[in-house]
């Protein structure tokens, strides 16, 4: 049963701004949405997260809709060093994060 | 202050040997996770704690036990490792609340033969 659903692969032209999907239809009122990212042979790493409202921080952005069934990691300006594995995670009961199989971004110079 | 280390980085075990993955963090957080990642997969939850002397399952702990002695501290152990175990091990640690990050570990390459 996953939990979050996000496209395989997607590719992004440097400096332009990318767009990684994510539904998860069956989140519940308290589930956190989190957003890390994995770089090769590295452990993944913080990207950023929301509850409800959209989040802005120095990495991206991260857009929420109204009823909390998908959302949208926001890279404003994609850079080589953004190429990586995006994992949309649900951070269910409050101790464990459910990884999907993530959207593997390749940044075209 | 190093954040998350895992000792070993590469091990390649025989089927049916035992070993113990260690995991440290020096950022004094409550909760800490084991996960495996095999190919071209997500990571998984095997076990986690959420403080010194607890430990719970996660999503696939069959095949290994852990112990959280030392608050800084989280093992992860094999006592009969299978070709199945054959993986990417990543440690993590976090704060107590539920939005909090996760900080994780450069992960130990397993081969189970």
């Amino acid at each position: 049963d996953a939990k979050t659903t996000q496209p395989n692969s997607m590719e992004s032209n440097e400096e332009e701004p990318v767009h990684l999907p994510c539904n998860h239809s069956t989140i519940s009122g308290t589930d956190y949405i989190h957003w890390y990212r994995q770089l090769p042979s590295q452990g993944p790493e913080y990207v950023i997260h929301g509850l409800t409202s959209n989040v802005n921080n120095r990495m991206a952005s991260l857009a929420i809709a109204e009823d909390r069934k998908s959302s949208t990691l926001i890279l404003h300006r994609a850079t080589l060093r953004d190429a990586a594995v995006y994992y949309c995670i649900l951070r269910v009961g409050g101790n464990q994060f459910y990884f999907g199989t993530g959207t593997s971004l390749t940044v075209i110079p | 202050n190093a954040g998350v280390t895992q000792t070993p980085k590469f091990r390649v075990l025989k089927t049916g040997q035992s070993m113990t993955l260690l995991c440290a963090q020096d950022m004094n957080h409550e909760y800490m996770y084991w996960y495996r990642q095999d190919p071209g997969m997500g990571l998984r939850l095997i076990h986690y704690s959420v403080g010194e002397g607890t430990t719970a399952k996660g999503e696939v702990p069959d095949g290994y036990n852990v112990s959280r002695l030392k608050k800084q501290n989280f093992l992860l152990g094999l006592e009969s490792a299978a070709p199945s175990q054959t993986s990417v091990y990543f440690c993590a640690s976090s704060q107590e609340t539920s939005w909090d990050t996760q900080y994780f570990g450069p992960g130990t390459r397993l081969t189970v033969l």
